[in-house]
């Protein structure tokens, strides 16, 4: 499968806890974005890189919030002194090329923050 | 500001009948707009896009959407409907073709249920 991956699927933690989660994108495509969707929304975007460049961030990303994409290929997201609040479904998309093309989704990472 | 509005969060229709799903955009500009289908425990996948060619835009699985700017809304269609089509679907705005503007815009999802 050469798909967007997601690792891990589900995460439970409890609040004040660090979480780190890992996006896999479509190896040819230099856009890796982050959108997080919680229970009856549509996907809110989080940010987004070209390349190993992160271009944009939401404000819905606090200081809380650090994305990666070291070399980019793979990309992080972590959450640091996790919250209620924080749980949602978090989802990684990849594009090829500029502009407001087709994203590619991963499964997302479903975060439990008890 | 840029933004989708789906003017129904459920619908429901019966098996064999059409669907419509509705989606109005507001945009300073002609934007690219999308509709994803998020099926349950599934990635969202791209049914069709409009990117400012034919403004009648054919997608997957039996589904269409037209572009009207005097309406200024982008509806999704199909003729017949079938169990499968069951999940949730978002309306989508992009910055026009041509842009390097990446970030996409989702609605808040329309929640399609198909009675046997």
């Amino acid at each position: 499968d050469t798909g967007v991956s997601q690792d891990p699927r589900h995460k439970i933690t409890k609040r004040g806890q660090n979480v780190t989660f890992r996006c896999d994108p479509i190896s040819e495509h230099n856009r890796l974005y982050w959108y997080r969707q919680t229970l009856g929304q549509g996907p809110e975007f989080l940010t987004y890189f070209q390349n190993e460049a992160q271009l944009e961030k939401s404000r819905l990303l606090s200081d809380r919030f650090s994305a990666e994409r070291p070399k980019g290929s793979f990309s992080t997201l972590e959450i640091q002194r996790t919250e209620q609040g924080d749980s949602a479904m978090y989802l990684c998309a990849s594009s090829l090329g500029v502009g407001a093309g087709e994203q590619y989704f991963g499964p997302g990472t479903r975060l439990t923050v008890t | 500001a840029q933004s989708v509005t789906q003017l129904d969060s459920h619908v429901s229709v019966s098996e064999g009948t059409p669907v419509l799903l509705r989606c109005n955009y507001s945009s300073s500009y002609s934007p690219s707009l999308f509709w994803y289908v998020q099926h349950p425990n599934k990635g969202l996948q791209l049914l069709l896009k409009y990117t400012s060619a034919a403004t009648l835009v054919k997608g997957i699985n039996g589904f269409e959407a037209e572009f009207k700017k005097s309406e200024t809304s982008f509806h999704l269609t199909k003729p017949s409907a079938h169990m499968s089509d069951a999940a949730e679907y978002f309306c989508v705005w992009g910055a026009p073709m041509g842009s390097s503007a990446s970030k996409i815009i989702f609605g808040s999802g329309t929640r399609l249920s198909i009675r046997p």
